[in-house]
């Protein structure tokens, strides 16, 4: 069975950084296209880092230069961190695994999110 | 630009539910709808504009190409009222959402 989990939100200052994790199981991440996707309180949802199952990394304009997209294969888990936030950082953090085959570029396994407040 | 229309629509339980996806620019049939409850993650319901996902009941279809695409709740089940979102993957990434419809009991 597929699962993923996230872990590492929290309460931060603005300026300050965050790392999140996402444990994956019933699947290797490695294999995989996976991204964080998040959601703003009462808001829609963003797509703000892709990684390749090669490697290669995408990021959303907003993040760009200050979040890095990574894995962890031994661990079998993705991670993000996340450095000078800001108050608009602010939202629910989901990982989630973008399908294969036909399913590319669609998201078909999502994590339960963990919520990132970015307040002083 | 996905836009979603409406942003809100007022149902009763029985009735049939049709949710408008509008986007910018042609994305041939790579769209994805993904239904949402309060304090869960998204779930996909349709993939490539008119497949429905694993486990999804076929009350739920998706159609459309191009630049127009529908979602049809056939008759609303108490468990359908949520927040629905259209997703495309056309000449990715990026990967982007519409504003969502919310399904509203009346």
């Amino acid at each position: 069975e597929v699962q993923l989990v996230e872990t590492g939100g929290g309460l931060i200052q603005p300026g300050g950084s965050l790392r999140l994790s996402c444990a994956a199981s019933g699947f290797t991440v490695s294999g995989n296209y996976m991204s964080w996707v998040r959601q703003a309180p009462g808001k829609g949802l963003e797509c703000v880092s892709l990684i390749y199952s090669g490697g290669t990394t995408y990021y959303a304009d907003s993040v760009q230069g200050r979040f890095t997209i990574s894995r962890d294969i031994s661990k079998n888990t993705l991670n993000l961190q996340m450095n000078s936030l800001r108050a608009e950082d602010s939202a629910v953090y989901f990982c989630a695994r973008v399908g294969s085959g036909i399913n590319l570029g669609y998201f078909d396994y999502w994590g339960q999110g963990t919520l990132v407040t970015v307040s002083s | 630009v996905l836009t979603q229309s409406p942003a809100t629509l007022s149902l009763s339980p029985g009735e049939g539910a049709t949710l408008s996806c509008r986007a910018s620019q042609s994305v041939s049939s790579s769209l994805a709808w993904y239904q949402q409850k309060p304090g869960q993650a998204p779930r996909l319901l349709i993939y490539q504009a008119s497949n429905r996902a694993t486990g999804i009941p076929a009350r739920f279809s998706g159609s459309g190409s191009g630049t127009d695409f529908t979602l049809t709740i056939s008759s609303l089940e108490p468990e359908d009222f949520a927040v629905y979102y259209c997703q495309q993957r056309s000449n990715w990434p990026p990967l982007t959402f519409g504003g969502g419809t919310k399904v509203e009991i009346k």
